[in-house]
């Protein structure tokens, strides 16, 4: 079934303690993408990668790392989080080296107390 | 820069109910529009999507028309069902300078 998996789903943390959020999926896409999604803001967008070894920064990358080393990989770090980095993250491929027409994981709801 | 601005909800319709969420975008050029839709505790699908002025998308009994003069994508469904009951986003996307926009959501509640 092709898919974008993230896991864990769920995480509650201390800030300060570093984590990490996967993302894979199987479908051979070239571009993919993290976001967070916050009450009446709706989808903004954290990295984006167009390519392996390619990544670029979205509208709110503070105290956020990406990594794309295998085409199928795209975790998303935080060195040290805290409380405002509490939110729903998703991840997101799209087919070509574009974010057009994206295909979304179930996304993660991070707890930083 | 690049935006979208959607309706706020809630909207709370009964089955079998007209439905329209308003979109509209500021954008320069010629952005591709799209409807995502968001099920409870699940990531977004994409429900529609249009590339052109006067463009139709149309996905599960679910319309919107591209309209550059008004510069908006509003979503219609002539019929609601219970099953409908999901967030709504608009986005819009710039190839130009891979841009991707999302609205803030509007929540959509529909009632036996």
């Amino acid at each position: 079934e092709a898919q974008v998996t993230q896991n864990p789903r769920y995480l509650i943390t201390v800030t300060g303690k570093k984590l990490t959020v996967t993302c894979s999926q199987n479908m051979n896409h070239e571009y993919m993408s993290w976001y967070r999604q916050d009450p009446g803001l709706g989808l903004r967008q954290i990295y984006y990668s167009m390519n392996v070894e390619v990544t670029d920064k979205g509208d709110v990358p503070e105290g956020y790392k990406v990594s794309r080393k295998e085409k199928r990989n795209f975790p998303l770090i935080l060195e040290s989080p805290s409380p405002n980095q509490t939110s729903l993250y998703f991840c997101a491929s799209s087919f070509d080296g574009s974010g057009y027409e994206q295909y979304f994981g179930p996304g993660t709801r991070l707890t930083v107390t | 820069g690049n935006s979208v601005t959607q309706m706020e909800g809630p909207v709370t319709l009964s089955e079998e109910a007209f439905l329209t969420i308003n979109c509209t975008y500021t954008a320069t050029g010629y952005p591709s529009l799209f409807w995502y839709v968001q099920y409870p505790g699940e990531g977004l699908q994409l429900l529609l999507k249009a590339t052109k002025a006067d463009d139709k998308g149309s996905n599960k009994g679910f319309e919107a028309t591209y309209r550059k003069e008004t510069t908006s994508f509003h979503l219609e469904k002539g019929s609601v069902q219970v099953s409908d009951s999901a967030v709504y986003f608009c986005a819009l996307y710039r190839y130009n300078n891979n841009d991707m926009r999302f609205g803030a959501g509007t929540r959509l509640t529909v009632k036996p």
